[in-house]
């Protein structure tokens, strides 16, 4: 039973461009959630997925970060004209419901230069 | 600001030791879980307690519960040089109980 896969693992961007970032949840898990992670910080909370709904989006910043969980497919998370700040790890967890643990996936790098 | 705070932000102890992490946090939980990072690497998660239970056992992991102090504290028996790592309470908020909120962590270090 694969866990939470993500890809890709490392993701290099110079500024203006697009970067996307997936995540395959456990199997069986249907309820999805994005978390960034500054140098030397823990996790910050993003936006909170159920196939083809977001439920909780309260952690995204408002302009250039969008996420879907379409009905096949990967959760994706979409970051338009990166900037330097964007810099950072980005996690993303399934669970099999409200309430149940969260369990992660490697997560991305992604560099902006 | 984080909800959840963990103290101190960087413990170092010899192999065989005990470590102590405490975490505080601000607002009701529904529950309270403990997660490792491992430098460069994803989270793993440890424990979860719910706001009911006040201790919980899982191999050479204790985590304690105080909803009157809004604290929580993990402590490591017989430590080992694969315990050093990042570790990060969380505590789940909300109605849905499904925004999960992190501390800043603790990092563990075990000298051989």
């Amino acid at each position: 039973n694969a866990g939470v896969m993500q890809n890709p693992r490392h993701l290099v961007r110079r500024r203006g461009q697009e970067a996307r970032l997936r995540c395959s949840p456990m199997k069986g898990h249907s309820h999805v959630y994005w978390y960034r992670q500054l140098p030397e910080e823990g996790l910050k909370f993003m936006v909170y997925l159920q196939k083809e709904n977001i439920i909780d989006e309260s952690g995204m910043p408002k302009e250039r970060f969008s996420a879907e969980f379409p009905k096949e497919g990967p959760s994706i998370l979409r970051i338009q004209q990166v900037v330097r700040g964007d810099s950072a790890a980005y996690f993303c967890a399934s669970s099999g419901g409200m309430q149940e643990t969260q369990y992660f996936g490697p997560g991305t790098r992604l560099l902006v230069l | 600001s984080q909800q959840g705070e963990e103290d101190p932000q960087a413990l170092s102890i010899q192999e065989g030791e005990n470590a102590t992490m405490n975490c505080s946090y601000k607002t009701s939980i529904n529950n309270l879980q403990w997660y490792r990072q491992n430098s460069g690497r994803g989270l793993v998660h440890l424990i979860l307690i719910r706001s009911n239970e006040r201790e919980k056992h899982s191999g050479r992991l204790r985590v304690t519960l105080d909803t009157s102090k809004k604290s929580s504290s993990l402590l490591i028996t017989a430590s080992r040089a694969a315990d050093t790592a990042s570790y990060f309470c969380a505590t789940a908020q909300g109605s849905s109980a499904s925004k999960i909120i992190f501390g800043s962590g603790t990092r563990l270090s075990i000298r051989p």
